[in-house]
């Protein structure tokens, strides 16, 4: 059975940093792209980063080139966001998402909040 | 990128209503197109991929169809567990993008 359990999620002061964490089992993990999909409280969805399985290739949403760094550990099954300079427009659920077919989310953990307030 | 428009924003239907959602791509992403399915605070599930493939569990009730950069979703009879919002989101190349989404109310 697939899981995703992501962790790492609370409340920052702008301009903090946060560091995600979503640990996978039920398939082979360095095989395959992994993602994070963000949502903003009563917001639409927002693909927002994707490292690929293999030669670890980053991709990112515009909103958030050059403030967060995706990675992964494939010794652990682990998955990771690196979070900085946060502002008020990054508080969301953070969902870790895999699906076979690369691009797509079949499966998604529970997400975890992030809340940037002072 | 790529922008992806939903229509309508939202819409309220009748159980047993037939539902068509569509999805319009600023340019052509040929069938990298998935849809999915968000009930309120639960992750998505996905419906459909490669525009009109049908993920495994998914009721028949649900079919997609489209190419290029016209898509549609439609659920022939909806049921009570249907109302929920719903996205169509693109692969075909980086960024990835969702549509705004589509809120299917009961009338």
């Amino acid at each position: 059975e697939v899981q995703l359990l992501e962790s790492g999620g609370g409340l920052v002061q702008p301009g903090g940093s946060l560091t995600l964490s979503c640990a996978a089992s039920g398939f082979t993990f360095s095989r395959y792209a992994m993602n994070w999909v963000r949502q903003a409280p009563g917001k639409g969805l927002e693909w927002v980063s994707t490292i690929t399985g293999g030669d670890g290739n980053t991709f990112y949403a515009d909103s958030v080139k050059g403030r967060f760094t995706i990675s992964r550990d494939n010794s652990k099954n682990t998955l990771y966001l690196r979070i900085n300079t946060l502002s008020a427009e990054d508080t969301a659920v953070y969902y870790c998402a895999w699906g076979v077919i690369t691009g797509t989310f079949e499966y998604w953990g529970q997400g975890t909040l992030v809340t940037v307030s002072s | 990128a790529i922008r992806m428009t939903q229509s309508p924003s939202s819409f309220s239907a009748s159980t047993g209503d037939r539902l068509t959602i569509t999805c319009r791509a600023s340019q052509g992403i040929s069938s990298y197109l998935a849809w999915y399915q968000q009930k309120p605070g639960k992750a998505p599930k996905l419906l459909i991929y490669a525009a009109s493939t049908l993920q495994s569990g998914v009721p028949s009730r649900f079919s997609g169809s489209g190419s290029g950069t016209d898509f549609t979703l439609t659920i022939s009879r909806l049921q009570s567990e249907d109302f929920a919002t719903y996205y169509c989101q693109h692969y075909y190349s980086y960024p990835w993008t969702f549509g705004q989404g589509t809120k299917v109310e009961i009338k």
